[in-house]
């Protein structure tokens, strides 16, 4: 069964500095992973996702995530951090159920 | 806005008592999911909708709840006779597969309708 396990549940940064948010996953096969984010009172949203192209992805607000096979992680960077990423970030895995397996999340503090 | 349109945001009830949620989804979306979020949780799956047919259903979803959409449109979830542990956020999300077998795709998330049985 495909599951991921986000391995911090709190991440403090400051203004200006690197973001690390760190996901392994576990899969039988190769997996499709998501990242999405949740802001209070908003809807989630999808940031990027891994669907077995390029290992490195890009996606929205500056954010982009490795795909490591050898080390089953897809972790999400960010170069530096805004105040505006201060959120709910999950790592999710597409089962092959054709539904999605969340993570617990990350809630992301971004100290001025 | 065309986004995912969730009513009503906010619930409170009685244990023991009836609730109905509705979903309207991104027009053009063929797929429809129903997923719970607990406080410090992420999100799990509940069931999901190809136009009307409901496709998967999660053991989460016990005989008190039943979800309909009944002309591949809106959806509907109900959660009859209430009990405390059915707090929660109840999320909608939907997404396009047209030219797909596979897979979910991007899914695009309503802002969730929160219920808090007393």
């Amino acid at each position: 069964a495909q599951s991921v396990t986000q391995l911090d549940s709190h991440v403090s940064v400051s203004e200006g500095t690197p973001v690390l948010l760190r996901c392994n996953y576990s899969s039988s096969y190769s997996p499709s992973l998501f990242w999405y984010v949740q802001h209070p009172n908003k809807g989630l949203q999808l940031l990027l996702k891994y669907t077995s192209a390029a290992t490195l992805v890009k996606g929205i607000n500056g954010f982009e995530a490795e795909f490591k096979k050898s080390e089953t992680s897809f972790h999400l960077t960010k170069p530096s951090a805004h105040m505006s990423d201060a959120a709910e970030y999950f790592c999710v895995v597409e089962t092959g159920a054709n539904n999605l397996f969340f993570g617990t999340g990350t809630r992301l503090t971004v100290i001025p | 806005d065309t986004g995912v349109s969730q009513n009503p945001r906010h619930k409170i009830t009685k244990r023991g008592q009836n609730v109905t949620f509705r979903c309207d989804p991104i027009s053009e979306h063929n797929r429809l999911y129903w997923y719970r979020q607990t406080l410090g949780q992420g999100p799990e799956f509940l069931t999901y909708f190809q136009n009307e047919a409901q496709l998967e259903k999660s053991r989460l979803l016990s005989d008190r709840f039943s979800a309909e959409r009944p002309k591949g449109s809106f959806s509907t979830l109900e959660i009859q006779r209430t009990e405390q542990g059915d707090s929660a956020m109840y999320l909608c999300a939907s997404s396009s597969l047209r030219g797909r077998l596979v897979g979910t795709g991007e899914l695009f998330f309503g802002e969730g309708s929160r219920l808090t049985v007393l």
